[in-house]
Order: C-alpha cells, then sequence, then structure tokens
C-alpha cells in the first residue's frame, strides 16, 4: 500500500512565524505535490516537484516556497505566515504521467 | 490557464434518489480522473477516463467523459448513506507536468 504521510495533522502558528510541513511517501514516486483546500475552492495547487532538486510554481505560489531534498520528501515553508494561510494543506505524490496521486491525511494550519 | 469547473457545489439527496455531478474544462483534457473525499479524510482516487465518450461503470456508480473530452459526469443510482463526501474531478492536461487541475468539488450528503 501507497503511503503518505504529513509531520502534523493539527497545527497553530502566529502571524510572522516561519513554518514548516512535511510530507514524506514511500512509493519512489517521481512527482510530489502540496495543495491548499479551502471551502469552495477545491485543491489548489500551492507548488509541486517533478525530481529531486527540481520544483514548479503551481496556481497560488505567493508566499510559499518549497525543498525537495531527496526523493521521498517534499516540504512546504511559509516564511512568514499570515492568517489568511490558515488552510487545510494536502501533500500527494504520483508516479511520472497523467496517473493517480495519493494523498497524505492532511495538515490543517491555523494562522493567529 | 486550464480551468475546470465543477457543479453544482452542493447536493441533498434522501437514501434511495440519484445522484449527478458535473464537470467542464475549458481546455481539451488528455484525461479526467475522479476522486472521493469522506468527511475529515483525504481524498481518494476512484477512477481515470481517458478516451473521447468513454463510459466506466463501478457498481452504482456510472462516469462518462464527453465526446469533446471537455466534459464529464459523475452519475450515482440510488444513493445509500456510504456515499457521503465531496466529489472532485480533475482534469490532466498532456505533457503537462503538474498532471492534474482540480475542480471545486461537489458536496453530497445523502439523507437518510
Amino acid at each position: 500500500d501507497v503511503k503518505v504521510t504529513q509531520s502534523s495533522r493539527y497545527l497553530v502558528k502566529r502571524t510572522g512565524e516561519k513554518v514548516f510541513l512535511e510530507c514524506v511517501q514511500d512509493m519512489d514516486h517521481e512527482n510530489m505535490f502540496w495543495y491548499r483546500q479551502d471551502p469552495g475552492l477545491g485543491l489548489r495547487l500551492i507548488y509541486f516537484s517533478y525530481d529531486v532538486k527540481m520544483k514548479e510554481k503551481g496556481d497560488i505560489p505567493e508566499g510559499y516556497s518549497v525543498s525537495r531534498e531527496k526523493k521521498e520528501r517534499f516540504s512546504l515553508i511559509l516564511e512568514s505566515a499570515s492568517t489568511n494561510q490558515t488552510s487545510m494543506y494536502l501533500c500527494a505524490s504520483a508516479f511520472f504521467g497523467n496517473v493517480e496521486q495519493y494523498f497524505g491525511p492532511g495538515t490543517r494550519l491555523t494562522v493567529t | 490557464g486550464q480551468q475546470v469547473m465543477q457543479i453544482p457545489q452542493y447536493q441533498h439527496v434522501q437514501e434511495g434518489e440519484d445522484f449527478t455531478t458535473y464537470c467542464n474544462s475549458s481546455t481539451t483534457l488528455s484525461n479526467i480522473q475522479w476522486y472521493k473525499q469522506r468527511p475529515g479524510g483525504h481524498p481518494v482516487f476512484l477512477i481515470q477516463l481517458v478516451k473521447s465518450g468513454e463510459v466506466k461503470k463501478q457498481k452504482r456508480l456510472t462516469f462518462q467523459f464527453g465526446e469533446a473530452k471537455k466534459n464529464s459526469s459523475l452519475h450515482i443510482t440510488a444513493t445509500q448513506t456510504t456515499d457521503v463526501g465531496t466529489y472532485f474531478c480533475a482534469g490532466g492536461a498532456s505533457g503537462s507536468a503538474r498532471q492534474l487541475t482540480f475542480g471545486s468539488g461537489t458536496q453530497l450528503t445523502v439523507l437518510p
């Protein structure tokens, strides 16, 4: 079974803090993705990576950065958290090509 | 960029009634995928459609891909309480590393 894990299920941070969200997959997938999910807006792609040290912006990259130093690990970084970044963050991974994505359990981040 | 619209946003049905959600893309898709997210859970892959006009069935669920490969639908016959959740379509574009653009989802409530 594919397993995608995320470092925290719930996280509360203060405005201006630097926040790290980590995602690990165990299936040797090339592609990894970070989405945020907000009511009525579906899943919006923040960043994705198709190889180690490679990254590309998604639809809403502003205020975020990512790091992929190892194939199995993809980190999302909020350099200076703001209240409008309060959301559910979902990580996903997939083999290269238009195939199914496997999602982690999500991290519900609250920025106060 | 590619946009995927999904309607309705919410649907309440009585148990035993049918349910349909529709997905429309602004561009021609190489494939369309459907995911289900149970309340409190993460999106889980249901199916992928690739061919123009393709129809696939999974028990009470019927998935269709339009002839022009720009729209799709998911139909559930005789809903059950276990069908509760949010259904997302996700459109794939050939040659795109990002793989998928998700619709905003349809949240299904089934009343017993």
